[in-house]
């Protein structure tokens, strides 16, 4: 079975900060995808981001950058200079493939509460 | 069109009522999702639509029931819900298969009196 682990239930940062979201996977599959998603208290997820298991490439789209490591079966997130808009739920997700049919199935993390402060 | 869209964005119901909450996507997916979220928790997978057909469902009770009317389209249909089923309830679509990244609505709260 999959699993996601992320340990942090909640951070608390000051506005400047830099922040790192800590995301452990288990998986029996050889070929897998992972998925970061933030939530903001509005409730609609919004995807961030997707890396598949033969790309260790770390990855930078502007404050953001995710760190993937898969000889400790790990998907960091880290943002730079957090800002107050930070502040959301992230959920880090791996995916399942569907056997029966199509579609996936998403295996989330229990989810990690980012609150940035002024 | 990139977004997924469901309506209504709230709703209140009594045990005995009957609702439907609908999800429309023109993104040309062809895999459509529902989850159930509980405060606080991670979202729960309840059924996974594949080219129209249901390649998914997770063991949920039969008082929630999925239709997908056409490739744009996906519908749960309410009936005798409890009061433990309040929730928040996302849509979600992704191109099809496992390596594509599932794009969520805004979700439907549902509070069930």
């Amino acid at each position: 079975a999959q699993k996601v682990t992320q340990a942090q239930t909640e951070i608390s940062v000051v506005e400047k900060e830099d922040v790192t979201l800590d995301c452990v996977y288990e998986t029996r599959d050889t070929t897998y995808y992972l998925f970061w998603y933030k939530q903001p208290p509005s409730g609609e997820l919004v995807f961030l981001i997707r890396r598949n298991s033969f790309d260790e490439q770390n990855e930078i789209s502007g404050r953001y950058s995710w760190n993937f490591q898969k000889s400790t079966s790990s998907f960091n997130f880290t943002i730079t200079a957090s800002q107050v808009v930070d502040s959301a739920v992230y959920f880090c997700a791996l995916s399942e493939r569907v056997l029966t049919g199509g579609g996936n199935k998403l295996t989330f993390g229990t989810g990690t509460q980012l609150k940035v402060e002024l | 069109d990139t977004e997924v869209t469901q309506t209504p964005k709230h709703l209140v119901m009594g045990m005995t009522n009957k609702k439907s909450l609908k999800c429309e996507q023109h993104m040309g997916h062809r895999a459509m999702y529902w989850y159930k979220q509980k405060a606080k928790k991670p979202p729960e997978l309840m059924f996974v639509y594949s080219y129209e057909k249901l390649s998914i469902n997770e063991s949920v009770p039969s008082r929630f029931s999925p239709e997908c009317p056409n490739s744009s389209l996906l519908n749960l249909h309410l009936h005798a819900l409890q009061p433990e089923d309040s929730a928040l309830y996302l849509c979600a679509s992704s191109v099809t298969g496992y390596r594509d990244e599932q794009f969520f609505g805004p979700g439907t709260r549902l509070t069930v009196l």
